[in-house]
């Protein structure tokens, strides 16, 4: 059963335009959250993060958001630009304990 | 990003042969694991070592043996693999377990069993 779940495989999006992908997830224990990024033959790269307490966390054009009682977890990238086509993962722990990860979305950014 | 390092990138294998993963990080962890990736799945969370102890064994089969010889070195022994066992695996390190840190991943070792 699936504690995190990415329902969008793929988005496609304008350069210069919002990309946003979305995370859902069922532990409401889960107070830790990640998004990693990962280009073709590359491991999966830490994008951010966010803990429970906090609601937004941004860092440079990546901004990522946390609704507690929606249990849902989104980043938002703006401008979205060609370098950030890749494979979006998300992930969600209960104190950095094991990480329960999404099964991707695939980000196309068209120039 | 260099900070963890597999070896083989690909590796393929027949069904009876022994053969050996590597991960190698250098970013001063003392954690590590083990994760498989299949096909339209998400990552499953196979071993995880801290300080050199195994702490976490993801009902894994014991055909995969992992070893830590320290907190910079981990093996995925593999022996007398099914076709199913065919996928990327991924090593990664964190500063400690059981803390809201980041995980590091290398870019993984692509394994397909005949």
């Amino acid at each position: 059963d699936q504690q995190v779940k990415q329902n969008s495989p793929s988005l496609s999006v304008q350069e210069g335009r919002i990309s946003i992908l979305n995370c859902d997830y069922t532990n409401s224990m889960f107070d830790y959250f990640l998004w990693y990024k990962k280009y073709p033959a590359e491991g999966p790269t830490f994008l951010i993060s966010i803990s429970s307490i906090k609601d937004k966390n941004e860092d440079g054009r990546f901004t990522v958001f946390l609704n507690k009682s929606a249990k849902h977890l989104s980043l938002h990238i703006v401008p979205s630009q060609p370098g950030d086509s890749a494979v979006y993962f998300c992930a969600a722990s209960v104190t950095g304990n094991q990480f329960y990860f999404g099964t991707g979305t695939s980000l196309t950014v068209i120039p | 990003e260099t900070g963890v390092t597999q070896t083989p990138r690909h590796l393929v294998m027949g069904m009876t042969n022994k053969k050996s993963l590597k991960c190698e990080q250098h970013l001063g962890h003392n954690a590590m694991y083990w994760y498989k990736q299949s096909a339209k799945k998400p990552l499953e969370l196979m071993f995880v070592y801290n300080f050199k102890e195994q702490t976490e064994n993801n009902s894994v089969p014991s055909r995969f043996s992992p070893e830590c010889p320290n907190s910079s070195h981990l093996f995925l022994h593999l022996h007398t693999l099914q076709p199913e066992d065919s996928a990327l695996y991924l090593c990664a390190s964190s500063q400690e377990t059981r803390a809201n840190q980041p995980q590091h991943f290398g870019d993984g070792t692509r394994l397909s069993i005949l």
